[in-house]
């Protein structure tokens, strides 16, 4: 199975300051037919899951474009211009290339 | 506009089994592939189980494989998750999710449930 890795695992950030998620799969998430097969939530305390970015870096519908996605093969990032105080939470990525789907352990961002 | 209602979640014995609905609205449900997500207590998020569109094609993660069985009924827009021999280990908030496009899987889960929570204790 793949084996998704995410740092840093704890993010605490200033309000207005950007901020970098950093996702690292065991192997290749590059399709053959030129996407990248990872996806980017964001789960709020006391809600469902979002979905921010799929397929390395398609912004999902309503997500602010603060919020950005890019990578491919390997290693993907997922960065926040401006952080506001509404994005916190736990961010996770996740590969969709092959089953069994995997996550990344999550990384927690906090305001400081 | 699309809902996902999770229910059938309560407290079951180890050893024992429970089945989970999720009732979908709102769109063509016969169009998209769905699966589970859960969520232990102070873990993250695990993927369980997916279906395709048409119900053919079914993946499963290696901890339930063989346990659990995923499911649909299009003609009811229902997606069922049988969990069989449950342990401690799997009491979480389980969530039925959606995939972005139609006929197609792994581009992502824009939909989902509010979850159903499945506590297995004795």
């Amino acid at each position: 199975d793949m084996v998704m890795t995410q740092f840093p695992l704890s993010l605490p950030v200033t309000p207005g300051e950007p901020a970098s998620i950093s996702c690292r799969s065991s192997q290749s998430l590059l399709h053959t037919n030129g996407d990248n097969y990872l996806d980017w939530y964001l789960h709020k305390p006391g809600q469902s899951p979002q979905l921010l970015v799929y397929m390395g870096s398609n912004r999902a519908s309503g997500v602010p474009d603060r919020f950005s996605g890019s990578g491919s093969g390997t290693d993907f990032t997922l960065k926040i211009s401006r952080v506001e105080a509404e994005d916190v939470g736990v961010y996770y990525c996740m590969q969709t290339l092959e089953p069994p789907y995997t996550f990344g352990q999550g990384t927690k961002l906090e305001i400081k | 506009q699309v809902y996902l209602v999770e229910s059938g979640g309560g407290v079951v014995q180890p050893g024992k089994s429970l089945r989970l609905s999720c009732a979908a609205s709102g769109f063509s449900f016969s169009s998209y592939a769905v699966h589970w997500v859960r969520q232990a207590p102070g873990k993250g998020l695990e993927w369980v189980a997916g279906i395709s569109f048409d119900g053919l094609h079914k993946f499963y993660a290696d901890s339930v494989r063989g346990r659990f069985t995923i499911s649909r009924d299009n003609a009811k827009s229902t997606l069922y998750l049988q969990m069989n021999s449950l342990s401690v280990e799997e009491t979480a908030v389980y969530y039925c999710a959606r995939e972005i496009a139609r006929y197609t899987s792994g581009r992502g889960l824009d939909y989902w449930g509010q979850g159903a929570l499945v506590t297995v204790s004795s």
